[in-house]
C-alpha cells in the first residue's frame, strides 16, 4: 500500500499570501495524484488531478507539481474562502486508493 | 445539476448490518465508475470500495473486505454498498463520489451520510 506523507500538519497564513503544501508518497505514483479541499462540514471538492492539471472551476491560483513521490499543491494569492483542509490521494498503484492525512490551512 | 444524494445511513448496533445508497442525476451514471469514501469523526478521508461503469471490477479496502459489498443499478441511476458485521470503528460519515471520466480523480461527490456503530 502506498502511504501518502502531507506536511505541514498546519499552516498558518494570512489572506494575500502563498501557500505550498507538500505530499510525498511512499514509491512512486507517476502523476496519479490529486488533491481536494475541504471545509468543514462539506464534502471534499476535487482542485487538482493528474498532479497539475485543474478541475472544472478551479481558479487560477491553485497550482499543483510534481511527479513520482514529491508534489506541491501551491495557492499564489490566498483568499478567505480557502482556509480549509487539503487531501493529496494517489491512484498511481491501486487498489487500494489511498488519501494522505491532510493539511490544515489556517488563518494567522 | 450533476448531483450525488447518499442515503440510508443511521445508528446501528455491532455486528449489524446497513445498505447504503446513492442516487446520481444530471449525468450518464452509466459511463462512470464510482467509488465510496468514509471520514471517522475528525479524521481523514479513507476509500472503501470501487465499482466500474459496468460492475465488471471491484475493489475493496481491505478494512472492509468481507464485510462490505458494493453494487450498481444502471438503469436506476443507483449506487449501493451492502454492509454486514459492522464495528465501532466503521462509524464514519460515508461519500459516493464519481470518477472523472478523463484523467485520475474523483470529481463529483455526494454530501455524505452518517453511519454509527455503537451499542
Amino acid at each position: 500500500e502506498i502511504v501518502l506523507t502531507q506536511s505541514p500538519a498546519t499552516l498558518s497564513l494570512s489572506p494575500g499570501e502563498r501557500a505550498t503544501l507538500s505530499c510525498r508518497a511512499s514509491q512512486s505514483v507517476n502523476s496519479y495524484l490529486a488533491w481536494y479541499q475541504q471545509k468543514p462540514g462539506q464534502a471534499p471538492r476535487l482542485l487538482i488531478y493528474d498532479a497539475s492539471n485543474r478541475a472544472t472551476g478551479i481558479p487560477a491560483r491553485f497550482g499543483g507539481s510534481g511527479s513520482g513521490t514529491d508534489f506541491t499543491l501551491t495557492i499564489s494569492s490566498l483568499e478567505p474562502e480557502d482556509f480549509a483542509i487539503y487531501f493529496c490521494q494517489q491512484r498511481g498503484n491501486w487498489p487500494p486508493i489511498t488519501f494522505g492525512q491532510g493539511t490544515r490551512l489556517e488563518i494567522k | 445539476e450533476v448531483q450525488l444524494v447518499e442515503s440510508g445511513g443511521g445508528l446501528v448496533q455491532p455486528g449489524g448490518s446497513l445498505r447504503l445508497s446513492c442516487a446520481a442525476s444530471g449525468f450518464t451514471f452509466s459511463s462512470y465508475s464510482m467509488n465510496w469514501v468514509r471520514q471517522a469523526p475528525g479524521k481523514g478521508l479513507e476509500w472503501v470500495s470501487y465499482i466500474s461503469s459496468s460492475s465488471s471490477t471491484v475493489y475493496y479496502a481491505d478494512s472492509v473486505k468481507g464485510r462490505f459489498t458494493i453494487s450498481r443499478d444502471n438503469a436506476k441511476n443507483s449506487l449501493n454498498l451492502q454492509m454486514i458485521s459492522l464495528r465501532d470503528e466503521d462509524t464514519a460519515v460515508y461519500y459516493c463520489a464519481r470518477d472523472m471520466w478523463v484523467g485520475n480523480g474523483m470529481d463529483v461527490w455526494g454530501q455524505g451520510t452518517t453511519v454509527t456503530v455503537s451499542s
